[in-house]
């Protein structure tokens, strides 16, 4: 069965610090990679996907995150962050042949002006 | 184009009674889903329809909860009747096809959610 773990349930960072948020899954054939993100008092957005191609996604918002197929990882990176990216950040799978999606349980990221 | 609907947004009932989630999905979109999402978790797949039809509904709890989405469009949840664990948000999202349709990947779009405060 499929699934997926994000490292860090709570990161603080003053604002201009560079981001990285972990995101491993467990899955063995080919798969889907997103980043939602979910501003306070605001529905679940999608920041990025990876379907094939290029492992190097580049999102909105200045977020990337990069596919390590042999390490099971899609880490978002941001190089500077600012007050704004203030949110809970997802990291989900999908098996390439369906569409149902496996969450991870979220990041928490504080912005400190 | 328009998101998706979703209502109420909020909602508190006591244990034991029931309540029932409305959605309508992105206009043209065959897939719809239901999550439930307790807090500080990430979202947990309920049940997914194409068109009409059912396609998962592995981890929806069948005594208690159901769904139905007539004409293939706007899809209800219910519970009944409601437990406390039953407290979470509760997200419809829809995407554009869906499973076996041959596309590499396919987009979900989530609603704002419905809160649910079960005292």
């Amino acid at each position: 069965a499929q699934s997926v773990s994000q490292h860090n349930h709570h990161v603080i960072l003053s604002e201009a610090a560079s981001l990285e948020l972990g995101c491993n899954y467990s899955y063995g054939g080919t798969v889907n990679l997103f980043w939602y993100v979910q501003y306070p008092g605001q529905h679940l957005q999608l920041l990025l996907k990876y379907f094939s191609g290029d492992p190097l996604v580049k999102g909105i918002k200045g977020f990337e995150a990069e596919f390590i197929k042999s390490k099971f990882s899609f880490n978002l990176r941001k190089p500077s962050v600012q007050w704004s990216d203030t949110a809970e950040y997802f990291c989900a799978v999908s098996a390439s042949s369906a569409s149902k999606i496996i969450f991870g349980s979220g990041t928490r990221l504080s912005i400190r002006p | 184009e328009a998101g998706v609907a979703q209502s109420p947004r909020y909602k508190i009932i006591e244990k034991r009674q029931s309540v029932a989630f409305w959605c309508n999905p992105i206009s043209g979109h065959a897939t719809l889903y239901w999550y439930q999402q307790i807090l500080g978790q990430g979202p947990k797949l309920l049940i997914q329809f194409q068109n009409n039809g059912v396609v998962d509904d592995s981890q929806l709890p069948k005594d208690r909860f159901s769904a139905e989405r007539l004409k293939g469009v706007d899809s209800t949840l219910k519970i009944q009747p409601a437990k406390l664990e039953d407290s979470a948000v509760y997200l419809c999202a829809s995407s554009r096809r869906g499973t076996g349709s041959g596309v590499v990947g396919d987009t979900q779009y989530f609603g704002p959610g419905t809160r649910l405060t079960v005292l």
